[in-house]
């Protein structure tokens, strides 16, 4: 069972178009962090969220904590084939120390 | 440029063999971890460290070792290696506030 369940897994849209991407937990986070993949390279580390009810924009994306802490949402406003990649959320449980990721979700964006 | 160096890129090994997966980071993080990228798994914790001379187990530690005697230096051992570790290795170091991660080696165990 995955500690942090992402969905969907796969999103192919048309430039241009919104979406939300959600990650989602039974367990409490102290924070909760969102990474972009390109193919042969490592995460890069996007946004971290550490405040229940937190909500931080980087330029057409904008990120949320959900108020119990648990749960983690990435809406992109506008979007463009250079958006294109995989988006992994991540986690520190509270009183945890280690740091834990979703599945991913595949992001297509189509001209 | 500051970061987390892994080496090697590539590695072939055949069954049974051992290597070391080498991570070093010049940023003085206390937390370095190891992860494995399996086509739609994700990113699995193998090993990880909060600080020189301590290491604790993720979610899939077997047939990994990990030491930690500097703050700059996280190896990863494969003791006996098999085809079911044929996989995407990341190594990262950071805090709560956000990891930086290495650019990866990929593994083939045949």
């Amino acid at each position: 069972t995955q500690l942090l369940e992402q969905s969907p897994q796969f999103l192919s849209i048309q430039e241009g178009e919104n979406l939300t991407v959600y990650c989602n937990s039974s367990s409490v986070f102290s924070s909760l962090q969102w990474y972009r993949q390109e193919p042969g390279e490592g995460p890069v580390l996007l946004v971290t969220v550490v405040t229940g009810g937190e909500v931080k924009k980087l330029k057409r994306l904008t990120f949320q904590f959900g108020d119990a802490r648990k749960d983690s949402s990435l809406h992109i406003t506008a979007a463009q084939p250079g958006d294109t990649g995989l988006y992994l959320c991540a986690g520190v449980r509270m009183g945890a120390q280690k740091l834990v990721f979703g599945q991913g979700t595949r992001l297509t964006i189509n001209p | 440029n500051a970061g987390v160096t892994q080496t090697p890129k590539f590695q072939v090994l055949k069954t049974g063999q051992s290597m070391t997966l080498q991570c070093a980071q010049d940023m003085n993080h206390e937390y370095m971890s190891w992860y494995r990228q399996d086509p739609g798994m994700g990113l699995r914790l193998i090993h990880y460290s909060v600080g020189a001379g301590i290491t604790d187990q993720g979610e899939v530690p077997n047939g990994y070792n990990v030491s930690r005697s500097t703050t700059e230096d996280f190896p990863l051992r494969l003791l006996s290696a098999a085809p079911s570790q044929t996989s995407v290795y990341f190594c990262a170091s950071g805090f709560r506030g956000g990891y930086t991660f290495g650019s990866g080696t990929r593994l083939t165990v045949v």
